[in-house]
């Protein structure tokens, strides 16, 4: 079966400090692997998607960076982070043709100080 | 940019009532995904419906889709404290690899 890591649980950073969150699937290939972001009591933003190794899709223009070094392996980098980055950040996958379901990791909360 | 909007916003219902969520999205769709989500945790997948179809089950749940109208509901019958979370759709569309969710039903079931 499917598992999806993510880690840390959780993080406390200062403004201005880098960024890596590491995200990866065991038991698929080449899956389909997506960053979102949950602000406080809101809706999950996309952020990146990536079908390959890579192959990186930005959503959204912002202080935020993506890489997939590995096939099953996604990191959310930042060089330098702003308050406005804190948030729930959820890294989820698909299988390789994107006809079925996405499933997500448990998630990374991030709070910018 | 948000695909599909979820109505209510926030729902509260006795223990035992039945649940209705609804979905609705701006353009031509693959899949439509439900998912539940408990306070401060990650996304629980609960029941994927596909364009062709008009209705799926699992346990006490039950979707339709009606792509005419592009909606979709979601119904929880006999609703348990458990229940309380919050209920995000999430569609596709066709010619793209992802799924844009919508901003969520908070439902809350008192006991």
């Amino acid at each position: 079966s499917q598992t999806i890591h993510q880690w840390p649980a959780t993080l406390v950073q200062p403004v201005g400090s880098p960024l890596s969150l590491e995200c990866t699937v065991e038991g698929t290939s080449n899956p389909n692997l997506y960053w979102y972001r949950q602000a406080a009591g809101r809706g999950l933003q996309l952020l990146f998607y990536s079908v390959g190794i890579g192959q990186i899709s930005s959503e959204v223009p912002q202080n935020l960076s993506a890489s997939r070094p590995q096939d099953r392996q996604f990191i959310l980098s930042s060089k330098k982070l702003l308050l406005s980055d804190s948030g729930f950040y959820l890294c989820a996958w698909r299988d390789t043709f994107g006809l079925d379901e996405q499933y997500f990791g448990p998630g990374t909360r991030l709070t910018v100080t | 940019s948000q695909q599909g909007e979820e109505d209510p916003q926030a729902l509260s219902i006795q223990e035992g009532e039945n649940a209705t969520m609804n979905c609705s999205y701006k353009t031509s769709i693959n899949n439509l995904q439900w998912y539940r989500q408990n306070s401060g945790r990650g996304l629980v997948h609960l029941i994927l419906i596909r364009s062709n179809e008009r209705e799926k089950h699992s346990g006490r749940l039950r979707v339709t889709l009606d792509t005419s109208k592009k909606s979709s509901s979601l119904l929880i019958t006999a609703s348990r404290a458990a229940d309380t979370a919050s209920y995000f759709c999430a569609t596709d569309a066709w010619g793209t690899y992802k799924y844009i969710f919508g901003t969520g039903t908070r439902l809350k079931v008192l006991a």
